[in-house]
């Protein structure tokens, strides 16, 4: 069964220092998300991307982030200067168009010392 | 703004109990609701999902949820807890069709005890 995968399951970064987190979404998919869940809270949405750009955003996802599809597979988040409360479980999700029901990844643990 | 309330943090039931785990929403606008379930160390995985049609949902290992509108709640059932469904589950809404964010609750840990 075709599934998201995540790269890498853990990361540990001094503070200030840029993290890159790659996700490879389910193949024939064309909508592509970023959550995010800190110890303890929800799982919140950072950014939905399609057709090489960001279709929606929420306030948590400010300059400091970025997204990518750098080639066809891989959909890539990317925190330019971390801070420590950046520490957080970040999942990657993904659907087809026009569907609601979004496919998660196994997530990535970030964690900024 | 709209929201997802799961009731209760942690529900610990005993091994052949009913199981039930409670999801409300903020919004009468008819939604699409989901539960994700999450093993220990691993990703959220699909349970099942309410987007039209029948009010009682199907899921998978044995777990259903019913959609009531009027109680705008989406409880998660199943009849009789197994060990292996210890986990994390988390009630996830959209309000509008196509490819748009899903908002969580704050999840609900289940405890099976033998």
């Amino acid at each position: 069964e075709p599934e998201v995968t995540q790269t890498p399951s853990h990361q540990v970064t001094q503070m200030g220092q840029e993290v890159i987190l790659r996700c490879v979404p389910i193949s024939n998919h064309l909508y592509f998300y970023w959550y995010r869940q800190i110890l303890g809270q929800k799982v919140e949405f950072l950014v939905s991307f399609y057709n090489n750009e960001i279709s929606e955003k929420s306030e948590i996802f400010d300059d400091q982030f970025s997204v990518e599809r750098p080639d066809g597979s891989n959909f890539t988040l990317k925190i330019r200067s971390t801070k420590l409360e950046d520490s957080a479980m970040y999942f990657c999700a993904s659907s087809e168009q026009g569907s609601e029901t979004q496919y998660f990844g196994p997530g990535t643990r970030l964690l900024v010392l | 703004a709209q929201s997802v309330t799961q009731l209760g943090s942690h529900v610990s039931v005993s091994e052949g109990a009913l199981v039930l785990l409670r999801c409300n929403y903020s919004s009468s606008v008819p939604p699409y609701l989901f539960w994700y379930v999450q093993y220990p160390n691993q990703g959220l995985q699909l349970l099942l999902k309410y987007t039209t049609g029948a009010t009682l949902v199907k899921g998978i290992n044995g777990f259903e949820a019913e959609f009531k509108k009027s109680e705008t709640s989406f409880h998660l059932t199943k009849p009789s807890a197994h060990m292996s469904d210890a986990a994390e589950y988390f009630c996830a809404v959209s309000w509008n069709s196509g490819n748009t964010p899903l908002v969580f609750g704050k999840g609900t840990r289940l405890s099976v005890i033998a």
